[in-house]
């Protein structure tokens, strides 16, 4: 069975430019979560959909990052315009939440790491 | 969610077994105790989790203290695929799904 897959994996930018990323959950998991990981420390979440819907992204940094999740399956975030401070690892996760308390394990991608000029 | 603090780093001889400890003297009574490793340029993969017995898998084997205030992973045989940093995470489980946050973790080097 195929992870999660990130595209692209590397991604070098001069700052005020525009990026995005793309991830593809595991085929059936319902709920997507996208977290940044700077150098040397843990990921941080970002957001966090169910379906289609985004239902925490109380840590995303609305000024310029953006995402969807349309159909409910692949994702896209995106950074306009990019910073300096926004070099990091974008990680994406998926995970197949049944709506019951539970453990859902999370899936993660290999991530892209993002430098900006 | 309780905060978790363990040490930044550690070695370990390749063969022998490498014993993770993880404090979390906040944890309340719902909250369950998760590991999770991350390989060079990799995503983090999950390892194991508990509430307040102790668990074993194919991985690892999840020791929690009877306060539930600290925890130790136990990796049996450790590789040189076993380096990588290990992060311990206290979190509820909710319908919503678990919400995870990571800390700096342990970066173990396994040596030859």
């Amino acid at each position: 069975e195929a992870g999660v897959v990130q595209s692209p994996r590397y991604k070098i930018i001069e700052k005020k430019q525009p990026v995005a990323f793309w991830c593809n959950p595991i085929s059936g998991h319902n709920t997507l979560y996208w977290y940044r990981q700077n150098l040397g420390q843990g990921p941080e979440l970002l957001i966090r959909y169910e379906n289609e819907e985004a239902v925490d992204d109380s840590q995303l940094p609305k000024d310029r990052f953006s995402a969807e999740r349309l159909k409910g399956v692949d994702s896209t975030l995106k950074i306009q315009p990019a910073e300096l401070g926004d070099s990091a690892v974008y990680l994406c996760a998926s995970s197949l939440d049944h709506g019951t308390s539970g453990f859902n394990e999370q899936f993660f991608g290999p991530g892209t790491r993002l430098t900006v000029l | 969610d309780a905060k978790t603090t363990q040490p930044p780093s550690m070695d370990c001889a390749e063969g022998r077994a490498a014993n993770l400890p993880c404090n979390h003297s906040t944890i309340s009574g719902n909250e369950y105790v998760y590991w999770y490793r991350q390989i060079h340029s990799q995503g983090p993969q999950y390892i194991i989790h508990g509430l307040k017995n102790n668990e074993t898998n194919e991985m690892a084997s999840l020791i929690i203290t009877e306060d539930r205030k600290s925890s130790t992973l136990i990796l049996p045989h450790a590789t040189l695929r076993d380096t990588a940093v290990y992060y311990c995470i206290v979190s509820g489980q909710s319908a919503a799904g678990n919400k995870l946050t990571f800390g700096g973790g342990t970066r173990v080097l396994v040596k030859p």
